[in-house]
């Protein structure tokens, strides 16, 4: 069976520090994996997204990394913000890209301290 | 912008009421889904919809069910809610033309069944 797993469940951190997200999966082969942000309340909102042959991409603030021979991926974000609280959802989608097939983690709920 | 809107953001049913769930997209997409989110459990996929009138079951479709009569709204439907159907409900949509179809996301409406 499919499974996203994503560590830790929940995280607490000063403004301004730095934090890494963890994420495993199974599923194989895949397609892409993708990165959301999930704000209290609110659907999620995707932040990155990397195929397969890809190691590494930047959003703003947000560098999610892939190895996809160990099946991990993490998301790294830097000088943290009051609104980065929120929660990371890892994504992974199959082989085929179907849409109704995509593996969703449980997510990390990040909160910012000032 | 890419806009998914859901009819409510807060609802409360009393066991054994029919509940409806709109969904609409602005973006002509041919993709629809249903989700439920519980805490710490990955989105789980309820019904989903390639195209007008075209309804298939998810990963839990029990005690659901789906309309999509036009293209940009996309209903869920509780026939007889029950307290286990407590959740978020997140609606999502992507388009069919690209190869890496992002899900774009509702608000999410939080459903408590007494």
């Amino acid at each position: 069976k499919n499974q996203v797993e994503q560590s830790p469940q929940s995280l607490i951190i000063l403004e301004g520090k730095n934090c890494t997200l963890q994420c495993n999966y199974t599923v194989s082969p895949f397609s892409n994996l993708r990165w959301y942000k999930q704000d209290t309340g609110r659907g999620p909102v995707s932040l990155t997204i990397m195929t397969f042959s890809e190691n590494t991409k930047s959003n703003g603030r947000y560098t999610a990394t892939l190895d996809a021979d160990t099946k991990q991926s993490s998301l790294h974000i830097t000088a943290s913000q009051l609104s980065d609280s929120a929660s990371y959802i890892c994504v992974v989608s199959p082989w085929n890209n179907a849409g109704n097939m995509l593996t969703f983690g449980g997510g990390t709920r990040l909160m910012v301290k000032p | 912008d890419v806009k998914v809107t859901q009819s409510s953001r807060y609802l409360v049913k009393r066991t054994g009421e029919k509940v409806f769930l709109e969904c609409v997209q602005d973006m002509d997409h041919e993709n629809m889904f249903w989700y439920r989110q519980d805490p710490g459990l990955g989105l789980r996929l309820i019904y989903f919809s390639y195209d007008v009138k075209m309804k298939e079951k998810g990963d839990i479709p029990e005690g659901y069910s789906v309309s999509r009569e036009k293209k940009e709204r996309f209903s869920l439907i509780l026939e007889s809610a029950s307290t286990n159907q407590t959740s978020m409900y997140l609606c999502a949509s992507s388009s069919s033309t690209g190869y890496q179809e992002t899900q774009y996301f509702g608000p999410g409406t939080r459903l408590l069944v007494l």
